[in-house]
């Protein structure tokens, strides 16, 4: 069966510091892969999306970059976190190909930027 | 543009039935979806309409019409562990979903 998990669960980190959010999935191959930001109280904002590997497309301007180093992994960055940077972030896969579209969600990474 | 509008939030008592409406506009249409989602938690799958009708599992049923571009999510039988945001999602012409603002739902004894 098919696995995702994001890491770390939660993390608080000074204003300007650098950020690494790390997603894996297991047990499918050439999956879509995706980043979401949830604010407090509010929906799911894409940030990036993923077909494959080193294929980025980024929803929003930000100061936020993401990578897909292998199939099955991809990794939110940031140089330098602003205080709007804090929220709920959700890493995320698809089924490729014209599948139903499902997401299938990690467990979420709760940041606080102080 | 693409639109998806659900209520903000909504109230009903323990053991009570409730329906949560969504309204889309959006590029293609290829299914709707309904996740739930616990504070502090990541979403979960609750339900898939691709066609119209009633969808049925257990205490959860999901409604579906393309023609008005709507759907509801009903739940029966209220339990306080029902207490989340309903989140309504619009898989569009590509197979990419299209999110609504979510639904927070309480549950009062």
């Amino acid at each position: 069966s098919q696995t995702i998990h994001q890491w770390p669960a939660t993390l608080v980190q000074p204003v300007g510091s650098p950020l690494s959010l790390e997603c894996t999935v297991e047990g499918t191959s050439n999956p879509n892969l995706y980043w979401y930001r949830q604010a407090a109280g509010r929906g799911l904002q894409l940030l990036f999306y993923s077909v494959g590997i080193g294929q980025i497309s980024s929803e929003v301007p930000q100061n936020l970059s993401a990578s897909r180093p292998q199939d099955r992994q991809f990794i939110l960055s940031s140089k330098k976190l602003l205080l709007s940077d804090s929220g709920f972030y959700l890493c995320a896969w698809s089924n490729r190909g014209q599948d139903t579209g499902e997401l299938f969600f990690g467990e979420g990474s709760r940041l606080t930027v102080l | 543009g693409q639109n998806i509008d659900q209520p903000t939030e909504m109230t009903a008592t323990e053991g009570a039935i409730v329906q949560i409406n969504c309204t889309y506009q959006t590029s293609g249409f290829n299914g709707l979806f309904w996740y739930q989602q616990h504070a502090g938690e990541a979403p979960t799958f609750l339900s898939y309409n691709v066609l119209d009708g009633l969808e049925e599992k257990g205490r959860f049923s999901s409604f579906l019409s393309r023609s008005k571009g709507y759907s509801y999510l009903l739940l029966k039988e209220l339990q306080m562990k029902d207490s989340a945001s309903y989140l309504c999602a619009v898989s569009d012409s590509n197979y990419q979903l299209i999110w609504g603002a979510g639904t927070k739902l309480i549950i009062k004894p």
